[in-house]
């Protein structure tokens, strides 16, 4: 009955490969997001989808691309990996963008290390 | 631009004790604030949040948190701490306007020992 749920858990691999996060919620809301939480435990937002559609991308380097087939998922695939793309990737939802009492529910986390 | 200030890296409390986690905010209009927690190897969980109204908020697990404008604070409390409280809080503000964007604060590590 996970709300927010994300695969894999945990993901190791070699500098320069591409690797897909996948996120799915089951709650019936709108958008979506990912966060990058760096190994100090600070968490920032990158992107947000609405209903399919980008509406926020903060800043990311283009390695990262986002993809939302429908809008119950939201998938982030990062091209040629970087010493500094390890971290813990959080995806989130919530029921509407921009709706004041909106709140955003987390997923478990991916733990992704570049070797 | 909207952002939160954590001034506490780690809170230490002893069980049965009340705490409190600081939080101050800076934002250009009324503010919406949340309060986030994160055990360790878990994603974060919500815990309460001020949108409008009273300035006391009631939350999740015995939490609660008090809005002051006049000190842009939002700091979250507990009357009776428990070891099972010990984790990583968060605080966070999404400003009127800038769509559905959370800016987080640097986390607050809550240690509750016996």
């Amino acid at each position: 009955d996970t709300a927010v749920s994300q695969t894999p858990k945990y993901l190791v691999t070699q500098m320069g490969n591409d690797k897909s996060i996948k996120c799915e919620q089951n709650l019936g809301h709108d958008t979506m997001y990912w966060y990058k939480q760096d190994s100090k435990k600070f968490l920032k937002i990158m992107f947000s989808y609405n209903n399919k559609e980008l509406i926020i991308n903060e800043t990311v380097p283009n390695r990262f691309s986002p993809k939302s087939p429908d809008k119950a998922h939201l998938n982030l695939h990062i091209n040629s990996l970087e010493l500094g793309d390890s971290a813990v990737y959080f995806c989130a939802s919530s029921q509407l963008a921009g709706g004041i009492t909106d709140t955003q529910y987390f997923g478990p986390g991916t733990r992704l290390t570049v070797l | 631009a909207q952002s939160v200030a954590q001034p506490e890296d780690q809170v230490n409390v002893a069980e049965g004790n009340p705490l409190t986690v600081k939080c101050t905010y800076s934002v250009s209009g009324n503010p919406y604030l949340f309060w986030y927690v994160q055990y360790p190897n878990r994603g974060l969980q919500f815990l309460l949040k001020y949108i409008t109204g009273d300035n006391l908020v009631k939350g999740s697990y015995g939490f609660e948190a008090e809005f002051n404008k006049s000190q842009t604070s939002f700091h979250l409390k507990k009357p009776s701490a428990l070891v099972s409280d010990s984790a990583l809080y968060f605080c966070a503000v999404r400003e009127p306007g800038g769509g559905n964007k959370l800016t987080f604060g640097t986390g607050t590590q809550l240690k509750v020992e016996l």
